[in-house]
């Protein structure tokens, strides 16, 4: 069964380094989401992406983050300078076009802890 | 607004109980789909269930059954003879029907089943 793979599973970074999450979305799909999940906390809505560009993002998604489809395959969170509060679970996820159901099929996430 | 409350923060049962966890939905919103996600301790998230605001009918799966009630605005999810492989956070999630950019989370029930 097709699935939504990201890499890496984990990782640990320096307060100010860049990172770079990434995805690969299920290949007939259309829209793509990055998630993110403070932990134990609720996962909450970070940006949407269709057709090369952002559809919507949140107010988290501020000047910090960038999302890039650099290929017919990849999807990219970036983190230009990671703060101690981006440590979280971030959750890459795909759907459909407008035939689909409306489910989300995430991604098993990526862990970033920020030091 | 959209908003989903999951008020038990957490439930232990013991083995073969049965179990059911709360979700409290607002929207103003008269189309939408309401989802329930697990999130076993490995962290991915396993999409459950998908129903839309028009079907009010219950369903079952299983072990698994869910009740739709658009007059409580409530959308529960109830695991019969639990299991201790049950043992996972469960998020109910809202998002509107035709934007489905954004999906709305609660904050998780994480359930405990005791053998």
């Amino acid at each position: 069964e097709p699935e939504v793979t990201q890499t890496p599973s984990h990782q640990v970074t320096q307060m100010g380094q860049e990172v770079i999450l990434r995805c690969v979305p299920i290949s007939n799909h259309l829209y793509f989401y990055w998630y993110r999940q403070i932990l134990g906390q609720k996962v909450e809505f970070l940006v949407s992406f269709y057709n090369n560009e952002i559809s919507e993002k949140s107010e988290i998604f501020d000047d910090q983050f960038s999302v890039e489809r650099p290929d017919g395959s990849n999807f990219t969170l970036k983190i230009r300078s990671t703060k101690l509060e981006d440590s979280a679970m971030y959750f890459c996820a795909s759907r459909p076009g407008t035939s689909g159901t409306g489910e989300l099929f995430f991604g098993e996430g990526s862990r970033l802890t920020v030091l | 607004a959209q908003k989903v409350t999951q008020a038990q923060t957490e439930i232990s049962v013991v083995e073969k109980e049965d179990v059911t966890l709360d979700c409290v939905y607002e929207t103003r919103d008269t189309t939408y789909y309401l989802f329930w996600y697990k999130q076993p301790p490995s962290g991915e998230l396993v999409f459950l269930i998908r129903r839309n605001s028009f079907d009010e009918q219950n369903e079952i799966s299983g072990r698994y059954s869910w009740n739709f009630q658009k007059s409580t605005s409530s959308f529960n999810f109830t695991i019969t003879a639990s299991q201790v492989v049950d043992s996972a956070v469960y998020f109910c999630a809202l998002s509107e029907a035709y934007n489905f950019n954004k999906f709305y989370f609660g904050s998780g029930t994480k359930l405990n089943v005791k053998p």
